[in-house]
């Protein structure tokens, strides 16, 4: 079955201690994504890659990293969360102009 | 920049009733639009586009014109179902912007609808 998957779905930590929240992807797709899902706000865009070893920062990339070494991963990393990383996080490939979704992160920094 | 606008929600409807979720959009190029669904507890998904003015968009009943004179991609549904309660998002990709040939994703804020029996 053609999927997006993210680990964990849900995740409770402490300022500081630093995490990373898994995608992969089985469509072969090259472009991937990490968007924020905010009350009132929509889906705002934190990092996005072209293809294997290309990333670029999106909308909201302050605090977080990430890393393309493989086609089908796209981790993010929170070297140091916040509780303003309180949120829930989606992972997401795209094929042309239709993007694919994972299941969602929530994340809650005490 | 680019921007989609949504209809401030939540909107709460009764089976069979109408449907309608307004959006619109600022963009600099010429762009696709996507309404996505999500559905508690699941990830976003494709629910119809339309890729030029004019196109109408349309699947499981709901249905989409693009409309570039008035800047709007409006959501309808005949009836709705409360199957259909979930969180509307309309979104577009503008090849202008973003670095690919079909441009980053730009969301709305998303509209909550509640369908009762």
């Amino acid at each position: 079955e053609a999927q997006v998957t993210q680990n964990p779905r849900y995740l409770i930590t402490v300022t500081g201690k630093k995490l990373t929240v898994t995608c992969s992807q089985n469509m072969n797709h090259e472009y991937m994504s990490w968007y924020r899902q905010d009350p009132g706000l929509g889906l705002r865009q934190i990092y996005y890659s072209m293809n294997v070893e290309v990333t670029d920062k999106g909308d909201v990339p302050e605090g977080y990293k990430v890393s393309r070494k493989e086609k089908r991963n796209f981790p993010l990393i929170l070297e140091s969360p916040s509780p303003n990383q309180t949120s829930l996080y989606f992972c997401a490939s795209r094929e042309g102009g239709t993007q694919y979704f994972g299941p969602g992160t929530r994340l809650t920094v005490l | 920049g680019d921007s989609v606008t949504q209809m401030e929600g939540p909107v709460t409807l009764s089976e069979e009733a109408f449907l309608t979720i307004n959006c619109t959009y600022t963009a600099t190029g010429y762009p696709s639009l996507f309404w996505y669904v999500q559905y508690p507890g699941e990830g976003l998904q494709l629910l119809l586009k339309a890729t030029k003015a004019d196109d109408k968009g349309s699947n499981k009943g709901f249905e989409a014109t693009y409309r570039k004179e008035t800047t709007s991609f409006h959501l309808e549904k005949g009836s709705v179902q409360v199957s259909d309660s979930a969180v509307y998002f309309c979104a577009l990709s503008d090849p202008s912007v973003g670095g690919t040939s079909y441009g980053k994703l730009t969301f709305g804020q998303g509209t909550i609808l509640t369908v009762h029996p």
